[in-house]
């Protein structure tokens, strides 16, 4: 069954507008991280941002946030303003299990492209 | 401050051939991870390191594959007999932290990878 499930192969939008990428993810348990990463053409992922399953708030990084909704295992990434250099993919990934060595599992990428 | 180094970038080989690739961690991480991606999909977890110790492995990693950390700082990656399938993108990410139950972010830092080419 697949862990994390990403939608949205590709997506346009309009510099200076904000993006939402959608992420849902499956686990039976009950501590989890959840994490956002950024793959530019260059290949190197580029880690943006974590919410721990035990974290009450939404996490924030600049301009990037996680939209973390529990009960209906979602957690979108909102990019606010959007820049030329936010063309790239970009991976949802968790981390199941208790311990903080766990491999990270990664769903199939959001290609976003932003139009001047 | 450098990031993870990983070498070479680009690797053309012939099937057949066996290659190693090397990757040096940030310095004052122990753990260290592996991955591959294909084209178009997702990293997927290939082994794990704890200083020098391989605590897992992925079914993934045939026994055509080994990974090494000898002195708990750069591993090495090497594939025998290069199959066309084996053609992607190997990367690498570091950590630091500590044994047994955390809720420590542990976030993996990644580098550029070695892009694999078997023809």
């Amino acid at each position: 069954a697949q862990k994390i499930t990403q939608t949205q192969p590709g997506m346009f939008v309009q510099e200076k507008e904000a993006v939402t990428l959608d992420c849902t993810y499956d686990t039976s348990d009950q501590s989890y991280g959840l994490f956002w990463y950024k793959q530019p053409s260059s290949g190197e992922m580029i880690f943006l941002i974590y919410q721990g399953s035990y974290d009450e708030q939404n996490a924030t990084e600049g301009r990037y946030s996680l939209n973390f909704q529990k009960a209906r295992k979602s957690a979108n990434l909102v990019i606010s303003a959007s820049q030329l250099g936010d063309s790239a993919m970009y991976f949802c990934a968790m981390r199941e299990g208790r311990s903080s060595a766990s491999k990270i599992i990664f769903g199939s990428g959001t290609r976003l492209s932003i139009r001047p | 401050d450098t990031g993870v180094s990983q070498d070479p970038r680009h690797k053309i080989t012939k099937r057949g051939q066996n290659v190693t690739f090397r990757c040096d961690p940030i310095s004052e991480h122990n753990r260290l991870y592996w991955y591959r991606q294909t084209l178009g999909q997702g990293p997927e977890f290939l082994t794990y390191f704890q200083n020098e110790a391989q605590l897992e492995k992925s079914r993934l990693l045939s026994d055509r594959f080994s990974a090494e950390r000898p002195k708990g700082s750069f591993s090495t990656l090497e594939i025998q007999r290069t199959e066309q399938g084996d053609s992607a993108m190997y990367l690498c990410a570091s950590s630091f932290g500590t044994s047994g139950v955390s809720k420590a972010k542990n976030i993996q830092y990644f580098g550029a990878g070695t892009r694999l080419s078997v023809l």
